[in-house]
């Protein structure tokens, strides 16, 4: 099926530790997003995309690197875990910002990190 | 500060009936709004988009209004089903610093009883 693909699904790790969590489209959309959930917060930008080559910082980028390795893939590091980046990790694309999207955006289904 | 506010009490209506969700935003010029539904455990999914200059979409049994002066949308699902059910999400961009990065609503879940 058509869509965004993350990986892993689940993961634990302990304060300090670094890993990266994967993320990659097949609709051919020129933008990509990193997204943090948590409870009462809402959606927070971490980091985006907007064409090969590009990377800009979002809302909360601090502790965290991306690399948007091509135009399929966007991945997201944590080079030294912290208990405060236990959250829902969402990766999303669109097409071209312009001229204006008009099919919003799409969604990978979530890792859910947990750092101890 | 710029802000958007979606009633974080959960909307709970009988099966059938028309629910009505509020986004209310602040200090935003948005060039268009959207909303999404998120089902737990999974990533939000998109439903309707509208524009700065439109005041209704509909889709299905959905309609969406948007009032630029109120600052304000509207979210409509009419008929209710228990699969409705779930938390909704609206999102804007604020165009005035030439960006289109949306920002989202916290949600309001929505709970029909049969």
């Amino acid at each position: 099926n058509a869509g965004v693909t993350q990986t892993p699904k689940f993961q634990v790790l302990k304060t300090g530790q670094s890993m990266t969590l994967q993320c990659a489209q097949d609709m051919n959309h020129n933008s990509m997003y990193w997204y943090r959930q948590d409870p009462g917060m809402g959606l927070r930008l971490i980091y985006y995309s907007a064409s090969e080559g590009t990377t800009d910082k979002g809302e909360v980028p601090n502790g965290y690197n991306v690399s948007r390795l091509n135009k399929r893939e966007f991945s997201l590091r944590l080079e030294s875990a912290a208990p405060s980046q236990t959250s829902v990790y969402f990766c999303a694309s669109s097409e071209d910002r312009a001229p204006l999207p008009i099919y919003g955006y799409t969604f990978g289904s979530g890792t859910r990190l947990t750092v101890v | 500060s710029q802000k958007i506010e979606q009633n974080s009490e959960a909307l709970n209506i009988q099966e059938g009936k028309t629910a009505t969700l509020t986004c209310n935003y602040t200090n935003y010029s948005p060039a268009y709004l959207q909303w999404y539904r998120q089902d737990p455990g999974r990533g939000p999914v998109f439903l309707l988009l509208i524009r700065e200059n439109e005041k209704e979409k509909r889709k299905e049994r959905l309609k969406v209004t948007f009032d630029t002066t109120l600052k304000q949308s509207l979210f409509h699902i009419t008929a209710s089903q228990p699969a409705d059910s779930a938390t909704y999400l609206c999102a804007l961009d604020d165009s005035t610093g030439g960006s289109y990065i949306p920002t989202f609503g916290r949600g309001t879940s929505l709970i029909v009883h049969p």
